[in-house]
This record gives structure tokens, sequence and C-alpha cells, in this order.
């Protein structure tokens, strides 16, 4: 079963407002990593997160994660139509050190 | 660096039918995988490979066998293609991670896109 589990499955804002995804997972992680993927292409590495960090910054991305509540969500500020893509979270558990697990993603849609 | 390369983009297969996907990485790094991705699903791990000769099951290994017998190349080898096996393939590579946790990105090619009548 897949370890990460996006919310909202897909998501719809207007251009300069805030995007926010979830991700829930089930157990003990060593990190979790975020990734976009635009349509037809493969997919790109955003952001990692360790698992004794609460909070991290890359631009106009912020990421949280709550290790008690298996939690973390990716917030994109002052959104782009270029930001239009589906958006993953995966986790690295720490009794799996050399597996990726992806969750099932967020289909995130900005309009001009 | 051209990153991570697959052949072919785009393939169609009758039922029974066997092909092997290429996946090749010039950055010389040892961990490389296999995912399938469907619609709503998101990305399965079906083969992982920690260095040259080591290869291991994922989420959804059966009906595909892998080989690493370089660190640049990862084939994926699909025995007898089924319906079932219908999906974008996508191959990952990351380096080895330090301190035995995998802290490291991992670079995605951009898929096979694979139908099997």
């Amino acid at each position: 079963s897949q370890q990460g589990e996006e919310d909202p499955q897909a998501l719809s804002i207007q251009e300069g407002e805030n995007a926010t995804m979830n991700c829930s997972y089930k157990t003990s992680i060593n990190n979790l990593q975020w990734y976009r993927q635009n349509s037809g292409r493969g997919l790109v590495h955003l952001i990692l997160i360790r698992s004794n960090e609460r909070e991290k910054h890359s631009g106009r991305l912020r990421v949280t994660l709550d290790t008690s509540k298996k939690s973390s969500s990716l917030l994109i500020t002052a959104s782009r139509a270029a930001d239009t893509a589906s958006y993953f979270c995966a986790t690295v558990r720490t009794d799996s050190s050399y597996k990726l697990i992806f969750g099932s993603g967020t289909r995130l849609l900005v309009r001009p | 660096n051209a990153g991570v390369t697959q052949t072919p983009k785009f393939q169609v297969l009758k039922t029974g039918q066997s092909m092997t996907l290429q996946c090749a990485q010039d950055m010389n790094h040892e961990y490389m995988s296999w995912y399938r991705q469907d619609p709503g699903m998101g990305l399965r791990l079906i083969h992982y490979s920690v260095g040259a000769g080591i290869t291991d099951q994922g989420e959804v290994p059966n009906g595909y066998n892998v080989s690493r017998s370089t660190t640049e190349d990862f084939p994926l080898r699909l025995l007898s293609a089924a319906p079932s096996q219908t999906s974008v393939y996508f191959c990952a590579s990351r380096p080895r991670p330090h301190g035995g946790y995998s802290n490291q990105p991992q670079h995605f090619g951009d898929g096979t896109r694979l139908s099997i009548l």
C-alpha cells in the first residue's frame, strides 16, 4: 500500500492566491520530499524535509512536517499559471531507507 | 549531463509479447528505481537497485525483471505483456545516501508510455 496520501486530490485557484496541499503517511519516516510533475513529463524534486525539522522554505514554497500527526503540508504562495501541475509527496521510511514511496498526488490548476 | 534517459518514449505491444524498457543515467548515481504511474494512483515502486549487481523488489514486482550490470544502466523487462501493465513507466536515480539515510532527492526520466492491447 502507498505510504503517503495527498489531500485534496484536485485544487483550482486564481493566479496570485496561495495553494496548500497536505500529505499524510502511516509509518515512521526519515524524511519527506515533495515533487512536481508537469503534464507528460517526469517528476522534479522541489524540497526535502528531515524528520527532525518542522518547517522549511525554498523561494515561494513552504513545507511543514508534524511527525506526531504523521502529516506534512506544502504551501505555494502567490501562485502563477506556471505552477499548474501535479504535486506528490514521497517518504523514506526509517525501516526501509532504500525505498522512496509516493502518494497519489494533488492536481493543481492555477487560473490566469 | 543528460540526467536520466529513458527509451523508448512510446510503445504499443500485443498481449504476450516481451520487451525491455531502457534507462541510463550519467550522474554516477548508485541508486536506481523503476516506477509505474497509473491514473489516480500516483507512482508505485516496481524494482530498485542500490548498486551494480544488486537489485530488489518494490511494491509491484510481478511480471517484471531487472538487472544492473553497470552503474549507468538499469533495464526493465516485461516477460509476457498483459493489458494490466498498460501504464507510464518512470526510471529514477539518486546518489548513495550518507550515514545510511536516504536524504538525497531523486532524478527522474521523462517516462515511457506503454500500451498493451
